[in-house]
């Protein structure tokens, strides 16, 4: 059964950079074709879509109102993938999903980490 | 970037009764559209894909059906664990796109 599992700090200080990792297990990031993907949703709001990543071409998808700030990288030898986003805000709270992606549809998410920018 | 919107923001229905579900896509996205539910402090659950498919394990009292720009989400007789978000998602063009959801609540 494949797991997906968000970590990383659950404060950052305002103009700081958010790093957030997923650990999959139940399958391997290098031996499947998909994309892997970060979505968020801000306490009490909707769901925003980040950024994916297709690691057979290596190719990096971003949201236009955040790409200048986010870079999606995977690390097989740990069976992971990453987001980064810089020069965070109070606006960047959310609860943070990573997911896998096949055929561009989320089907398994992780559980959400709660990231909260406040200095 | 194709927006999505759905109506209504809140649906209240009673157990047992029949909710419908719309979303609409501001450009044709053919049938490339999911849906997700979402139980409140939980991620989100892939119901639908390809408008009209059900994931593995969603019950069939869960159908869907559209294409282009009008979509429809069905749950035929409302189950207590049925009350919940629902979001509609394109994945036709990058970057994919979320309706703000539609909340079912218990009338």
């Amino acid at each position: 059964q494949l797991q997906l599992q968000e970590s990383g700090p659950g404060l950052v200080k305002p103009s700081e950079t958010l790093s957030l990792t997923c650990t999959v297990s139940g399958d391997s990031i290098s031996s499947s074709n998909y994309y892997w993907g970060w979505i968020r949703q801000p306490p009490g709001k909707g769901l925003e879509w980040i950024g994916s990543i297709f690691y057979y071409s290596g190719t990096t998808y971003y949201n236009p109102s955040l790409k200048s700030r986010v870079t999606v990288s995977v690390d097989t030898s740990k069976n992971q993938f990453s987001l980064k986003l810089t020069s965070v805000t109070a606006a960047d709270t959310a609860v943070y999903y990573c997911a896998r992606q096949a055929f561009k549809k989320f089907d398994y998410w992780g559980q959400g980490t709660l990231v909260t920018v406040s200095s | 970037e194709i927006v999505m919107t759905q109506s209504p923001a809140t649906l209240s229905v009673s157990p047992r009764e029949r909710a419908t579900l719309s979303c609409r896509a501001s450009q044709s996205i053919s049938t490339n559209l999911a849906w997700y539910q979402q139980k409140f402090g939980q991620a989100p659950r892939l119901l639908i894909h390809g408008a009209s498919t059900r994931a593995t394990g969603i019950p069939a009292r869960f159908s869907a059906s559209g294409s282009g720009t009008e979509f429809t989400l069905t749950i035929s007789s409302l189950q207590s664990e049925d009350f919940a978000v629902y979001y509609c998602q394109q994945y036709n063009k990058w970057p994919f796109t979320f309706g703000p959801g539609t909340k079912v609540d218990i009338k």
